[in-house]
């Protein structure tokens, strides 16, 4: 069975500073796809990133980063720098076909 | 625009009656996934399309959902003798699969049906 547990339920956090969002996973196959989306309050899931099994490299996109480590199954989301549009529920999910998501992480952003 | 559309944005019925919501994909994206939303969790798979083919239904969709995508484009999902535990966000999503390559999934906005 596939799972995918975000500890984390709600984080909140000053403006500017850095805040890392936990992702941990579950599954048996070899080949799968990681992914993060923001679900900003007007409730329509943003994709984020994608990142497949085999690709452990880390990626940085401006304010956010992400690191994968297979090793601990885990695939976190660091944002820097936080800043008030950032708040929003954050979903890590796990992909074989079909998408199994976490809980979400409620992340306020205050100013 | 060319996103993910769902139709409508909100309905509310009273329990016992039949609503229908329509998700008009993509337009060059053969697959197409129903999830439903509750307060306080991750979006939950329901069922999911290849073109006109429904590939898979989870176990959460009773026998009072039903899903079509007659013609591989745009789809519905019906849900009949509505019960209140069926309130919830509904989304729909659309991706391009294609030559052994899966990609990511975009939503659309989603329809948050309320059953009084």
């Amino acid at each position: 069975a596939q799972k995918v547990t975000q500890a984390q339920t709600e984080i909140s956090v000053v403006e500017k500073e850095d805040v890392t969002l936990d992702c941990v996973y579950e599954t048996r196959d070899t080949t799968y796809y990681l992914f993060w989306y923001k679900q900003p309050p007007s409730g329509e899931l943003v994709f984020l990133i994608r990142r497949n099994s085999f690709d452990e490299q880390n990626e940085i996109s401006g304010r956010y980063s992400w690191n994968f480590q297979k090793s601990t199954s885990s695939f976190n989301f660091t944002i820097t720098a936080s800043q008030v549009v950032d708040s929003a529920v954050y979903f890590c999910a796990l992909r074989k076909e079909k998408l199994v998501f976490g809980k979400g992480t409620k992340l306020t952003v205050n100013p | 625009d060319t996103g993910v559309s769902q139709d409508p944005r909100h309905k509310i019925t009273k329990r016992g009656q039949n609503v229908t919501f329509r998700c008009d994909p993509i337009s060059e994206h053969n697959r197409l996934y129903w999830y439903r939303q509750t307060l306080g969790q991750g979006p939950e798979f329901l069922t999911y399309f290849q073109n006109e083919a429904q590939l898979e239904k989870s176990r959460l969709l009773s026998d009072r959902f039903s899903a079509e995508r007659p013609k591989g484009s745009f789809s519905t999902l019906e849900i009949q003798r509505t019960e209140q535990g069926d309130s919830a966000m509904y989304l729909c999503a659309s991706s391009l699969v294609a030559g052994g390559a899966r990609n990511e999934q975009f939503f659309g906005p989603g329809t948050r049906l309320t059953v009084l």
